[in-house]
């Protein structure tokens, strides 16, 4: 397809176990985000993307959360040991470029519905 | 630090009445502001943003929003509501200079009555 595409878009895992979301972005497109979004509240920032590397991931709630992309396109969010606080839908988006700022729209994927038991 | 209020966490119209809803944000320098609209089983879609310039800023499906830096304010509009614009609205700002880090409000959720 041509939008972002989100791989499980349902899972449900007890906690501490390992859970890994995979999202594969706009063909083409540079930059890449994920971000949280919990019951009732607007989704939060954690890691973005330019190419193969992470240039910022300040939003990473802590160590247990890992993300990689190691070619450049599709990119995996790793949590590790998960506790019931991590359900949420994880979203990932893509844009054509991560600047200059008026130019490179982000388009978003259904997101990822992760509950933790 | 930055943030982002949407005052308003649900809002009810009828079809074909003007709705406007509030965006308020805290942020020291020029901002780019966008809203997004959310519907079930959909991911998050663009429906305006504003980087600079004319501060009335047109959109998709009919939607305008103002931005009023005096009010730190970006508030969303539409003069007639269609059934199909019930859905989850939010507002977000980018805080990163245009990386696209955006702060999010906490979302309206708009129902359209027949």
């Amino acid at each position: 397809g041509a939008g972002v595409s989100q791989t499980p878009s349902n899972k449900v895992t007890e906690k501490g176990k390992y859970v890994e979301l995979r999202c594969d972005p706009i063909s083409g497109h540079t930059a890449l985000y994920w971000y949280r979004q919990s019951l009732g509240q607007g989704p939060e920032f954690l890691i973005y993307f330019q190419g193969t590397g992470a240039a910022d991931d300040s939003g990473l709630p802590n160590d247990r959360f890992f993300a990689v992309r190691p070619e450049g396109s599709v990119s995996t969010l790793k949590i590790q040991r998960t506790e019931r606080g991590d359900s949420a839908v994880y979203l990932c988006a893509s844009s054509l470029i991560a600047r200059p700022a008026n130019t490179g729209e982000l388009f978003f994927g259904e997101g990822s519905r992760l509950t933790v038991l | 630090a930055q943030s982002v209020t949407q005052p308003d966490i649900h809002i009810t119209v009828s079809e074909g009445a003007s709705l406007e809803l509030r965006c308020n944000y805290s942020y020291g320098a020029t901002p780019y502001l966008f809203w997004y609209v959310q519907s079930p089983g959909q991911g998050l879609q663009l429906l305006l943003k504003y980087f600079s310039g004319d501060t009335l800023v047109q959109g998709i499906k009919g939607f305008e929003a103002e931005f009023k830096r005096s009010q730190s304010s970006f508030n969303l509009r539409k003069p007639s509501v269609h059934w199909s614009d019930a859905a989850e609205y939010f507002c977000a700002v980018d805080t990163s200079d245009g990386a696209r880090q955006l702060t999010f409000g906490s979302g309206t959720q708009l129902t359209v009555l027949p």
